[in-house]
C-alpha cells in the first residue's frame, strides 16, 4: 500500500492566527492530492485540492502547497477560528485509489 | 439533503453476531467506496464498486467480510462472526469517475463485545 504520513499528530493555535499542517507522501506517481477536515462523529469532508502539475492553490482561508521534490504536501488556514478545530487528513490520489494520512489534530484556542 | 447516507449509525453487537450495514450514495455517482477507520488512523481502504462491478478489495479484508451494489446503486457491507478487532467507524463514499473528490458519509460506528 501507500505510505502517506503527518508530521505532527496534534497542532494548538491561537484564534486569530494562521495554522499548517503539513504532510508526507511517498508514491511521485500520484497526479492528485486532497485535504480533508473530520469533526468529531463525522465523515471526512472536503477542503481543497490540487494536481500534481501544481505547486500552489488557495481557496477560502485555506492554501495548500506541494513541493514534489521533497514529496511534501501543506495546507494552510488563515485566521484560525474555533471552528475549525477537528482532525485533518491528508490523501494522496492513484488511478481510483485514496490512500489516507493518519491525521493531525488541530485545536483553536479562543 | 442528498449526501451519502449510512444506516445504521451506530451499532452494537456481540461477539460472533452478523452485521449488515447500509450506503446510499449521491445518485449520480457511479463509484462507491467502503473504508473502516480506527480512533487516531486514516481511513482504511476495504473495497470499492463501479456501478455494480466490485473492482478492488483489499488484501487485508478478512473472508468474513463482504460487500454488494447489487443495481449500482446503494450498497451493502456484511461482517460474520464479528470479532472485537473489528469493532471501528465504517465509512462509505462516492465519487463520479470524472471528478476524483471523494465525498463521505457519517459513518457506522460498530462496537463489538
Amino acid at each position: 500500500g501507500e505510505s502517506v504520513g503527518l508530521h505532527l499528530p496534534t497542532l494548538s493555535v491561537q484564534e486569530g492566527d494562521n495554522s499548517i499542517i503539513n504532510c508526507a507522501y511517498s508514491n511521485s506517481a500520484s497526479d492528485y492530492f486532497i485535504w480533508y477536515k473530520q469533526e468529531s462523529g463525522k465523515g471526512p469532508q472536503f477542503i481543497i485540492d490540487i494536481r500534481s502539475n501544481m505547486d500552489k492553490r488557495q481557496g477560502q482561508r485555506v492554501t495548500v502547497l506541494l513541493n514534489k521534490t521533497v514529496k511534501h504536501l501543506s495546507l494552510q488556514i488563515a485566521a484560525t477560528q474555533p471552528g475549525d478545530s477537528a482532525v485533518y487528513f491528508c490523501a494522496e490520489v492513484g488511478g481510483s485509489q485514496f490512500y489516507f494520512g493518519t491525521g493531525t489534530s488541530l485545536t483553536v484556542i479562543p | 439533503d442528498t449526501g451519502v447516507s449510512q444506516n445504521p449509525r451506530h451499532k452494537i453487537t456481540k461477539r460472533g453476531q452478523n452485521v449488515t450495514f447500509r450506503c446510499d450514495p449521491i445518485s449520480e455517482h457511479n463509484r462507491l467506496y467502503w473504508y473502516r477507520q480506527t480512533l487516531g488512523q486514516g481511513p482504511e481502504f476495504l473495497t470499492y464498486f463501479q456501478n455494480e462491478a466490485q473492482l478492488e478489495k483489499s488484501r487485508l479484508l478478512s473472508d468474513r467480510f463482504s460487500a454488494e451494489r447489487p443495481k449500482g446503486s446503494f450498497s451493502t457491507l456484511e461482517i460474520q462472526r464479528t470479532e472485537q478487532g473489528d469493532s471501528a467507524m465504517y465509512l462509505c463514499a462516492s465519487s463520479s469517475t470524472q471528478a476524483k473528490k471523494l465525498f463521505f458519509g457519517s459513518g457506522t460506528q460498530l462496537s463489538v463485545l
